[in-house]
């Protein structure tokens, strides 16, 4: 079985703060683990993925995230915000099935 | 390359009617997939398709919903009669053969009164 906790359904930030979104995640098959990016009206886009290989995960815009496979966890982070930042983050797994989180929504305060 | 289509994009209906959502995938991939996203959640999984076979569809409600990818591109997903808890974003996906990484269209809207 396979799921995705997401803690903190809002997250506020400072432009120019770090930005720290939580995922944790279970899995009874290696997973495969991934954070998307959503804006208003608008589809899912992929920030970054882990698959194999090295566990610091660079992804586009400035976001990272590290697999710790002890902690089971996939934290999404950026050390400096950005107001374009602001959406809708998901974190998602797939062992044998796509499952997601229930998201988390960033505000960037100027 | 072309991303994934979905339209319409919005659609507003009463309860009890029926309404279909059509997407076309990014060409040449083979799985897609149908999720519902209701407002505050993450998208739920209602069929996967591999080609125009079904892989999963334990998760569609299927006493009213059902979809088809009848030569494997392009799909349709049909609610009949909506429920006013069908209210959702509808998002189509799909992936290359190969690869783990989905696509999204931009979804549907439903609102259903």
């Amino acid at each position: 079985a396979q799921s995705v906790t997401q803690l903190g359904s809002h997250v506020s930030v400072s432009e120019g703060a770090l930005v720290l979104l939580r995922c944790n995640y279970s899995s009874s098959v290696p997973p495969y683990l991934f954070w998307y990016v959503q804006y208003p009206n608008q589809g899912l886009q992929l920030l970054l993925k882990y698959t194999t290989g090295a566990t610091l995960v660079k992804g586009i815009n400035g976001f990272e995230a590290e697999f710790k496979k002890s902690e089971t966890s996939f934290h999404l982070t950026k050390p400096s915000a950005h107001m374009s930042d602001a959406a809708e983050y998901f974190c998602a797994v797939h062992g044998n099935q796509f499952y997601f989180g229930t998201g988390t929504s960033l505000t960037v305060i100027p | 390359e072309a991303g994934v289509a979905q339209s319409p994009r919005y659609k507003i209906i009463e309860k009890r009617q029926s309404v279909a959502f059509w997407c076309n995938p990014i060409s040449g991939h083979a799985t897609l997939y149908w999720y519902q996203q209701i407002l505050g959640q993450g998208p739920k999984l209602l069929i996967q398709f591999q080609n125009n076979g079904v892989v999963d569809d334990s998760q569609l409600p299927k006493d009213r919903f059902s979809a088809e990818r009848l030569k494997g591109v392009d799909s349709t997903l049909k609610i009949q009669p909506a429920k006013l808890e069908d209210s959702a974003v509808y998002l189509c996906a799909s992936l290359p053969g190969g690869n783990n990484e989905q696509f999204f269209g931009p979804g549907t809207r439903l609102t259903v009164l």
